[in-house]
């Protein structure tokens, strides 16, 4: 397929174990970027790569949150000792490169339940 | 800070009935701005951008125009369909910041038919 894809579209997860969100962006795709949408909400900005280089984490919640993009194409959200307002649905999105009239391709999100 | 502010939903619409959701913004600079939609059990799509001040996204019958003016991009189809029926989402990219999204809370709208 040709669009961004993420894995897994479920997770369910105890509280205090740690999770890992997996991205694949469009081929060719520069930019990177991770959004947190709580139910009821607007997509809120986590993190952004451009290549392998992770230039803004500002939106990242805590420092149970860690993001990483290798090799600058594939990433992997990780969440470490999950808390139930981790609860979440986690989207991905890329663009081809990181300018304000690129636009940016979603994926379909994994929806993490943390019991 | 930059943010955005769209009409509360839920909007319920008759088939072929005009639809509007307001959407207004704060924001440094000139941010390009969007409307994304998300269809029940899918990920979001781009339904329709402007870049600068005045243009008009178009894309599926939809509508908005960049009004700087009024801090606006309010969202306009003139004859909805059942298949519209979804969550829409107002957004804004940041200059100077990576350009990442800020969303609006989203507005659900119900097309009867």
């Amino acid at each position: 397929g040709a669009g961004v894809s993420q894995s897994p579209r479920y997770k369910v997860a105890k509280r205090g174990q740690d999770v890992a969100l997996r991205c694949d962006p469009i081929s060719g795709h520069v930019s990177l970027f991770w959004y947190q949408q709580a139910l009821g909400q607007g997509p809120e900005f986590l993190t952004y790569f451009q290549n392998e280089a992770q230039l803004d984490k500002s939106g990242l919640p805590s420092d149970r949150f860690f993001a990483e993009r290798p090799e600058g194409s594939v990433s992997t959200l990780k969440i470490q000792r999950t808390q139930q307002e981790d609860s979440a649905v986690y989207l991905c999105a890329s663009s081809l490169q990181g300018t304000g009239a690129q636009p940016q391709h979603f994926g379909d999100g994994t929806r993490l339940s943390i019991l | 800070g930059n943010s955005v502010t769209q009409m509360e939903g839920p909007v319920t619409l008759s088939e072929e009935a005009f639809l509007t959701i307001n959407c207004t913004y704060t924001a440094t600079g000139y941010p390009s701005l969007f409307w994304y939609v998300q269809y029940p059990g899918e990920g979001l799509q781009l339904l329709l951008k402007a870049t600068k001040a005045d243009d008009k996204g178009s894309n599926k019958g939809f509508e908005a125009t960049y009004r700087k003016e009024t801090t606006s991009f309010h969202l306009e189809k003139g004859s909805v369909q059942v298949s519209d029926s979804a969550v829409y989402f107002c957004a804004l990219s940041h200059v100077g910041s990576n350009y990442k999204l800020t969303f609006g809370k989203g507005t659900l709208l119900t097309v009867n038919p």
